[in-house]
């Protein structure tokens, strides 16, 4: 069991510039989560998967975002025509969803600087 | 979802204990109380939960106030690998289950 692994640890792009970030949970994982934190705030809940369906989104998540989970295992999240505003650490969590007793295992990030 | 309040910074030196509070006055009786810390430069890490009762895991100790409306995270003996942002959380039954909402935490500091 390696962890929550997430790629690429840190990504630089221009305004406007479509990115994508990849997460690979811990095996057998059913759930996987989506964060974005901004320096000095917690995290935010963007969106979340139950296996392959996507049960959840945070008004934050606006239509420029995406997240997909095609076969129920990683994921990807696509930023499409970046903005200054979309700099911020870029976290993945993945659990088994055990309801109020949930434990999250979150990965390192990804860091996303918008020049 | 139930809202908590933390102080934003403390202090500890190391081997002492270190009694990290939570207030969350508008608990519902379902909500469990969760707390995470985030390592500089790393994700959010589970720490310990509970409902009703004190818990205890290898990390930390959680005191959980009779009436629910406060709780103490405890570390028993601060080490310097303890310094890191502290985020006590509630989770509610219904409504967003699907997510953890984080405020700002506790950064606690660790002295040599």
């Amino acid at each position: 069991d390696t962890g929550v692994s997430q790629d690429p640890r840190h990504k630089i792009t221009k305004r406007g510039q479509n990115v994508t970030f990849r997460c690979d949970p811990i095996s057998e994982h059913n759930r996987l989560y989506w964060y974005r934190q901004t320096l000095g705030q917690g995290p935010e809940f963007l969106t979340y998967f139950q296996n392959e369906a996507q049960l959840e989104k945070s008004r934050l998540l606006s239509d420029r975002f995406s997240a997909e989970r095609p076969k129920g295992s990683f994921s990807t999240l696509e930023i499409q025509r970046t903005e200054q505003g979309d700099s911020a650490m870029y976290l993945c969590a993945s659990s088994l969803g055990a309801g109020q007793n949930e434990k999250l295992f979150f990965g390192s990030g990804t860091q996303l600087s918008v020049l | 979802d139930a809202k908590t309040t933390q102080p934003n910074s403390m202090e500890s030196n190391e081997e002492e204990p270190v009694h990290l509070p939570c207030n969350h006055s508008t608990i519902s009786g379902t909500d469990y109380i969760h707390w995470y810390r985030q390592l500089p430069s790393q994700g959010p890490e589970y720490v310990i939960h509970g409902l009703t009762s004190n818990v205890n895991n290898r990390m930390a100790s959680l005191a959980i106030a009779e009436d629910r409306k406060s709780s103490t995270l405890i570390l028993h003996r601060a080490t310097l690998r303890d310094a890191a942002v502290y985020y006590c959380i509630l989770r509610g039954y219904g409504g967003s289950q699907g997510n953890l909402i984080f405020g700002k935490g506790t950064k606690l500091s660790v002295k040599p």
